[in-house]
């Protein structure tokens, strides 16, 4: 079956890096994704990652996938308060054809 | 592009009333989805739609709900009577082909039913 689990809150200081953790449990997703919500907005992709790879960044993103342990995170560095909200990561399963979101992490940025 | 767009972004209605939440997905996007999300829930799919065919509505909550998309660049999301459980974010997505194509997000209508 698919279920994605993140953790609810994560706290930083301004500067520092966030790493925000996945884990999922379909072994044959072929897609993951990182997804942004800002307070009273829709989600907004940051970026995603092929089943077949193991890291990807793009700029200040880096996401790591460890496909043994059914493990994704997002490392974001030099986290600023813009970086605020809630982050989700999305599984898509080619058997269900549809997108399964993690329960979102919310990522607070303090001065 | 203006991105997907819904409407309207706020409603307040009475338990019982009708609700029609509308959906405008990206011009040549041929996937569309309809989320609600709610803190006890989270973001849960209700149904998609593929070349205006629904294909997968397991996530509709009951006969209350229903959805429609008439054409490629419209959608709604009617439900009938409602119920204060049913207040929510609504959020409707857009993607060019399929489920696993990058979904696009409209704003969201918050809904309240008293």
């Amino acid at each position: 079956g698919e279920d994605v689990e993140q953790s609810l809150f994560l706290s930083v200081r301004e500067g520092d890096s966030s790493v925000i953790n996945c884990t999922y449990t379909d072994s044959s997703s072929t897609y993951l994704y990182w997804y942004k919500q800002e307070p009273g907005a829709g989600l907004q992709l940051l970026t995603y990652i092929f089943s077949n790879m193991d890291m990807k960044q793009d700029q200040r993103l880096t996401v790591l996938l460890n496909k043994k342990d059914k493990h994704l995170s997002l490392r974001i560095a030099d986290t600023q308060t813009g970086d605020s909200a809630i982050y989700f990561c999305a599984e898509f399963t080619g058997g269900g054809n549809k997108l399964t979101f993690g329960t979102g992490t919310q990522l607070k940025v303090e001065l | 592009d203006a991105g997907v767009i819904q409407s309207p972004r706020h409603e307040v209605t009475e338990m019982g009333q009708e609700v029609t939440l509308r959906c405008k997905p990206i011009s040549g996007h041929n996937s569309l989805f309809w989320y609600r999300q709610t803190m006890m829930r989270g973001l849960e799919l209700l149904i998609y739609f593929n070349n205006n065919v629904p294909i997968d509505d397991s996530g509709m909550p009951e006969d209350r709900f229903s959805a429609k998309m008439p054409n490629a660049s419209f959608s709604t999301l009617k439900i009938q009577p409602s119920e204060p459980r049913d207040s929510a974010v609504y959020f409707c997505a857009s993607s060019l082909r399929a489920a696993g194509e990058t979904q696009y997000f409209g704003p969201g209508t918050r809904l309240l039913v008293l």
